[in-house]
């Protein structure tokens, strides 16, 4: 299994330019998310997918948009980039079986807008 | 919300000595609680939780943390220090989400950074 995988690793942006940063799990995962992580920030959560076919917003989601294109994949879509959103944003799956609830992250993609 | 908070934004020990990075939680009801680590240019890993049982909790790299009601505390502690120990240590809560019954996420704390000295 490759577990969460995302791609790019990193990218650099010209403010207003658009980009769509890509997750894929083949761990067969219903609920999926989407973080960003600031300095002194913790991970503060963007999107959330809880099952094929349904996004909605966490605590951050002003400026992005998502996709659940399969159960396997959910992107993350920055129509037009700003400075604030230079951050690095990891994408995780969620296997949760009765008492096993954990959830898997991605490796992340480092993004810059100048 | 769930919430969990790290008091400490950096620990320093040395190598070979105990060592403990704090963490105390907020919540209403039974608490899921987690521990994740974050080395340089990396994921987050899942390190253990505790949702049940037992008061203390073992997991992975020879880790395990102390569940304390009272104190509502989840403390994550390690007899020895390794230098390969160093890295950014987050705790974490599980949080019902807005879209309803069985939506969960995981809240995180601002993270501790460790560095173990040799």
């Amino acid at each position: 299994n490759a577990g969460v995988t995302q791609t790019p690793k990193f990218q650099v942006l010209k403010t207003g330019q658009s980009m769509t940063l890509q997750c894929a799990q083949d761990m067969n995962h219903n609920s999926m998310y989407w973080y960003r992580q600031d300095p002194g920030m913790g991970l503060r959560l963007i999107y959330y997918s809880a099952s094929e076919g349904t996004t909605d917003k966490g605590e951050v989601p002003n400026g992005y948009n998502v996709s659940r294109l399969n159960k396997r994949e959910f992107s993350l879509r920055l129509e037009s980039a700003a400075p604030s959103q230079t951050s690095v944003y990891f994408c995780a799956s969620l296997r949760e079986v009765t008492t096993v609830y954990e959830q898997y992250f991605g490796p992340g993609t480092r993004l810059t807008v100048t | 919300a769930q919430s969990v908070a790290q008091p400490e934004d950096q620990v320093n020990v040395a190598e070979g000595n105990p060592l403990t990075v704090k963490c105390t939680y907020s919540v209403s009801g039974n608490p899921y609680l987690f521990w994740y680590v974050q080395y340089p240019n990396r994921g987050l890993q899942f390190l253990l939780k505790y949702i049940t049982g037992d008061n203390l909790v073992k997991g992975s790299y020879g880790f395990e943390a102390e569940f304390n009601k009272s104190q509502t505390s989840f403390h994550l502690k390690k007899p020895s220090a390794l230098v390969s120990d160093s890295a950014l240590y987050f705790c974490a809560v599980r949080d019902m989400l807005n879209s309803g019954a069985g939506s969960y996420q995981l809240t995180f704390g601002k993270g501790t950074k460790l560095s173990v000295i040799p």
